[in-house]
């Protein structure tokens, strides 16, 4: 079974550009997360979609953040313009269904850099 | 909201030494728990889960109790080896998975 694809693996912009990360999430899954990962602390929720609608979006700074997900399956998320702040590693993760006792896949990430 | 507490490191630890990592939990509902684990230069993979009150999770000789009285579920493994040496992340799942900040392990041989 082929496992959570993200790309690019690295990104190096500097502040006020813009970028975008792309994920294609296990086959099947109804679930996809994107969350953002700062050197040094967990990663931390960004946005949650259950099949092609948005769950949970708390997180995501809609100023500069904005992510979607095109019939319920790949995932973009894009942030513009970039800040320095924004430097970190940016997951994506799929599960089966939204049911809270399952796992989360996750991919290899995206490691952002701002400079 | 739901939010997960975990002890902080870095840990070191001499090759089949104890190990403990505490992890506290708050939540409104009925979460699920894991440990995922970040070996270097890889990515998030589940260590264990427990999905109810009193449900012991284990794989690879890790162990943990989902203690609703206490909330708690703490990570142990009783011979720590130098391929432990990893990030481990207490997680909860209530409908959304949240992450503590994560404890770095170093085992040393």
């Amino acid at each position: 079974e082929a496992g959570v694809a993200q790309s690019p693996r690295y990104k190096i912009i500097e502040k006020r550009q813009s970028v975008a990360f792309w994920c294609n999430p296990i086959s099947g899954h109804a679930t996809l997360y994107w969350y953002q990962q700062i050197l040094g602390q967990g990663p931390k929720l960004l946005i949650q979609f259950q099949n092609n609608g948005v769950v949970d979006d708390s997180q995501l700074p809609k100023d500069r953040f904005s992510a979607e997900r095109l019939k319920g399956v790949d995932s973009t998320l894009k942030i513009q313009p970039a800040k320095l702040e924004d430097s970190a590693v940016y997951l994506c993760a799929s599960s089966p269904d939204r049911g809270g006792n399952t796992e989360a896949f996750f991919g290899q990430g995206t490691r952002l850099t701002v400079v | 909201g739901d939010s997960v507490t975990q002890m902080e490191g870095p840990v070191t630890l001499s090759e089949e030494a104890f190990l403990t990592i505490n992890c506290t939990y708050t939540a409104t509902g009925y979460p699920s728990l894991f440990w995922y684990v970040q070996y270097p230069g890889e990515g998030l993979q589940l260590l264990l889960k427990a999905t109810k009150a009193d449900d012991k999770g284990s794989n690879k000789g890790f162990e943990a109790t989902y203690r609703k009285e206490t909330t708690s579920f703490h990570l142990e493994k009783g011979s720590v080896q130098v391929s432990d040496s990893a990030v481990y992340f207490c997680a909860l799942n209530d409908y959304k998975l949240s992450f503590g900040a994560g404890t770095t392990v170093t085992v040393r041989a």
